[in-house]
């Protein structure tokens, strides 16, 4: 399996709400990210977990809760969100050793806050 | 602090014709760079990586670290190729830090 996977693809939540994002790697990666990607912009770096551990955070606001159970899987829990946050969420994920550290995407969930 | 740049938003070219997108970069160290495309409704995916020298779908991109360049060409362009294209900077080996550049549109006109 050579593919990063995401559920859902379509989300559509009020500011009230708590969901879910949902990602899945099983390429044996241990490097996870989470980025934001507005229309017509490149994607911005939220999270990054490295051994399942959280390595770097780039001052995302706390209604974003990442979480990484284990290796294949992360996890990125929304609540309480604004109409602005309304966005392409990609994960992403890349080996720690080696020589390669080119990071693989998912299709992303696409987030309407309303 | 790392940068990348695409000076050109749109590129617009006629199918058959050579295309040439642009990236500069900025970073003081040894990146590794990479030509990723978003293709319409299509993840982002990875097209090129400086550091194998491959050709992809017929393109090419060298890295010149005296320009700090790293364009990505095709010597005929095909309707198939018109996508988002990111040129992103990874700040040296075990890095997290991929720095995308704002992107350029290519649309190849039939």
């Amino acid at each position: 399996d050579t593919e990063v996977t995401q559920t859902p693809k379509h989300l559509v939540m009020g500011m009230t709400n708590k969901k879910s994002l949902k990602c899945e790697q099983h390429m044996g990666h241990r490097a996870m990210y989470w980025y934001k990607q507005k229309a017509k912009k490149p994607p911005e770096l939220m999270f990054v977990y490295s051994y399942e551990k959280l390595s770097i955070n780039e001052s995302v606001p706390s209604r974003f809760s990442p979480e990484c159970p284990n290796s294949s899987l992360l996890n990125l829990h929304l609540h309480a969100l604004q109409p602005e946050d309304s966005a392409l969420y990609l994960c992403a994920s890349s080996q720690k050793e080696g020589t390669s550290y080119e990071q693989y995407f998912g299709p992303g969930t696409r987030l309407t806050v309303t | 602090a790392q940068r990348v740049t695409q000076p050109e938003k749109l590129l617009s070219v006629f199918k058959g014709a050579p295309v040439e997108l642009k990236c500069n970069y900025s970073y003081s160290g040894s990146p590794e760079l990479f030509w990723y495309v978003q293709y319409s409704r299509q993840r982002l995916q990875l097209l090129l990586r400086h550091i194998s020298r491959e050709s992809i779908k017929g393109f090419t991109a060298d890295l010149n670290k005296g320009e700090t360049s790293f364009h990505l060409k095709k010597p005929f362009a095909q309707e198939e190729d018109s996508a988002m294209y990111y040129c992103a900077l990874l700040s040296g080996a075990g890095s997290y830090q991929l720095t995308f550049g704002k992107g350029t549109k290519l649309s190849v006109i039939p």
